[in-house]
This record gives C-alpha cells, sequence and structure tokens, in this order.
C-alpha cells in the first residue's frame, strides 16, 4: 500500500461548488503539505502542517482551507470552486528533522477541473 | 533572494545517450540542502536524492549521478546511458535552514526529458 494517498485522483466540478481533497499518510510524518502544479510554473505551496495544531499559509493559500484532522489526515477545500483552480494538486509529508533536512514523500496526486 | 533555476525547459536525446539537467540556486544560507525528484509521466513525484551543503561528494546510483559545486552553486543530475524509462519531468529544489523560511522547499520550473528510441 502506498505511504501517501489522495482521494479522490481525478474530479470534475463546477464553479462555485465546495469541493474536499483528501490526504492520508502512514508513514508517521509530523508535517503534511498541499501543493498545486500549473504546467509550466513548477510546485507551489498551498498549505503546510507541522502538527495536528499547527496551520500555515503558503505561498497561494486564496481561496483555499485546510483541515488536520489527525497526525495522519490532511484536507484541503476549496470552498467555492473556480476555473483557474483547475490544476494538479499534491499531498506531501515529512519527519521533522530540522535545519532543513526534512525529505518531503508525496502522494500521487488528485487531477482537479473545475469548469 | 531563494531561488532555483533550472535554464533547460526541455532536452531531447536519443537512448543511450548520456544527459545532463542542470541546476543552479541562490541562497544567503550556509546550511541547506538541496533534491532532485522525477516526475514521470504518469504524474507522481517521485524522490531521488537530498545533499546537504556540506557535502560536496558526487553521488552516484547505478545510470544516475550527481555533481554537487558550491564554487558555482550547482547540483547537477547526469543520466548515463540514458533509456527510455528515464523520460519524465525532472524537479530540483533547494531547502534553506533559514529560520524565516519554515523550511519549505523552493522548486524550479522543472525540465522536460524526453528520451526517443
Amino acid at each position: 500500500d502506498a505511504d501517501v494517498t489522495q482521494t479522490p485522483r481525478n474530479r470534475i466540478t463546477k464553479t462555485g461548488k465546495r469541493i474536499m481533497l483528501e490526504c492520508s499518510q502512514t508513514k508517521g510524518h509530523d508535517r503534511m503539505y498541499w501543493y498545486r502544479q500549473d504546467p509550466g510554473l513548477g510546485l507551489r505551496l498551498i498549505y503546510y502542517s507541522f502538527d495536528v495544531k499547527d496551520i500555515n499559509k503558503g505561498e497561494i493559500s486564496d481561496g483555499y482551507s485546510v483541515s488536520r484532522q489527525a497526525q495522519a489526515k490532511f484536507s484541503l477545500s476549496l470552498e467555492s470552486a473556480i476555473p483557474n483552480q483547475t490544476a494538479l494538486y499534491f499531498c506531501a509529508t515529512s519527519d521533522l528533522q530540522g535545519n532543513g533536512a526534512d525529505t518531503q514523500y508525496f502522494g500521487p496526486g488528485t487531477r482537479l477541473t473545475v469548469l | 533572494a531563494q531561488k532555483v533555476t533550472q535554464a533547460q525547459t526541455e532536452i531531447s536525446v536519443v537512448e543511450k545517450e548520456d544527459v545532463t539537467l542542470d541546476c543552479v540556486y541562490e541562497t544567503r544560507d550556509t546550511t541547506y540542502y538541496l533534491f532532485w525528484y522525477k516526475q514521470p509521466p504518469s504524474g507522481e513525484l517521485v524522490f531521488l536524492i537530498r545533499r546537504n551543503s556540506f557535502d560536496e561528494q558526487n553521488e552516484i546510483s547505478g545510470r544516475y549521478s550527481w555533481n554537487f559545486q558550491k564554487s558555482t552553486s550547482s547540483f547537477n543530475f547526469t543520466i548515463t546511458a540514458s533509456q527510455v524509462v528515464d523520460s519524465a519531468v525532472y524537479f530540483c529544489a533547494l531547502s534553506p535552514s533559514f529560520m524565516d523560511s519554515n523550511y519549505q522547499l523552493i522548486w524550479g520550473a522543472g525540465t522536460k526529458l524526453i528520451i526517443k528510441p
């Protein structure tokens, strides 16, 4: 079984709909991240969480919210989806090592299309 | 400024050729980490290597090798005797240790590598 799983893997939705992307991990890592990937732009960080009580905004958090339900679960919500949120979304986890030594491990990605 | 530049947007070679992917970084930190990830056509991101700023030894793993040179702020990735399965987008990333960064990864834009049979 994969260490980091994301559901759904693909989703098509309409403008204005609320949508939730879920991430679960069995790696036992404290830190979890949500990224989006757009063609030609690489990865951009949306939110990150260093533990259950710690949530931080990333580079592009507007229009998104997150919930860290447990150490192993981190969900991303789009309250009112818009077409420019069409992208590939990745969840990642890392183990606290400090000093920049964390290695991030990624889920398989969720391809979201907003019509 | 903290930045990662992968100047090669796309590289295309014929199978069995050697190919080098360039990564140049900028950071004000003395301690930092560099990473390479692979994204095959199936879309997942696969961790390849992590290197810290104090270790300038080259790393070799099978057909993959990495050359880290602090003097030129580069962390280049070479694939020897390339194979079609190496076709992917490769990302270089920097993790500064500077506290304000909260250890966030700084990503390059990626290099798309096409290996032709």
